[in-house]
């Protein structure tokens, strides 16, 4: 089946831990995307990559790395320099394409908690 | 003032009526929009999305796009109890892959 798949779904991290989160798709997209999503809130842009070897900060990127060695994968590291990073994290892909209008389709998410 | 805005809600509509759910932007060069429905819990699917002014109609559901105004709706006829969701507004801001969400609008519609 095509689509976007994040692992962990569900994730606790200890107090100055690292912790990556996985991201893998195989529809052959461009552009990848990192969410996050407070309960209750909106989603909020941590880094985006339109091309292999490439990426870009988002909204909120401080405490957050990522890579693009491929593809297919993004993934996201949460590092400890993130004060708060309790949350429900959303990986995307997209063919960009300003004019044909960067539809943008979600992986299912990755809960994170911080115990 | 934030780039997307949407009221919070609860919206709470009838089962089989109208619900009307309303989105503005602050960015008057935002050329795409899209709707998504997040169930709680659950990441948020793609509904619609629209370009160009007027209306843009799926089945159920319609967009309406007005970039004069700067505001972009979402009607649902028929309105299920399934449609109960948060239902998220996305706008392409500035950048062509900086895709910006309003917080959402939450819809509940009783049986």
């Amino acid at each position: 089946d095509g689509g976007i798949t994040q692992s962990p779904k569900y994730l606790f991290r200890k107090e100055g831990q690292n912790v990556t989160l996985s991201c893998e798709q195989n529809l052959n997209h461009d552009a990848m995307y990192w969410y996050r999503q407070d309960p209750g809130q909106g989603l909020r842009l941590i880094y985006y990559s339109q091309i292999v070897n490439d990426f870009q900060k988002g909204d909120i990127a401080e405490g957050y790395s990522v890579s693009r060695e491929k593809k297919e994968s993004f993934p996201l590291t949460v590092t400890s320099a993130q004060k708060n990073p309790t949350a429900f994290y959303l990986c995307a892909s997209s063919i960009p394409g300003p004019l044909a209008g960067n539809t943008i389709y979600f992986g299912e998410g990755s809960w994170l908690t911080v115990v | 003032q934030k780039e997307v805005e949407q009221n919070s809600g609860p919206l709470s509509v009838p089962e089989g009526a109208i619900a009307s759910l309303n989105c503005t932007y602050s960015d008057r060069v935002s050329q795409s929009f899209f709707w998504y429905r997040q169930y709680s819990g659950k990441s948020p699917e793609l509904i619609m999305s629209i370009y160009s002014n007027g209306d843009k109609e799926d089945g159920r559901f319609t967009a309406q796009l007005n970039k004069a105004s700067q505001y972009v709706s979402l009607l649902i006829r028929d309105s299920q109890p399934s449609d109960s969701a948060t239902y998220l507004c996305a706008v392409i801001g500035d950048s062509s892959y900086k895709l910006i969400f309003g917080s959402g609008t939450r819809l509940l519609v009783r049986p």
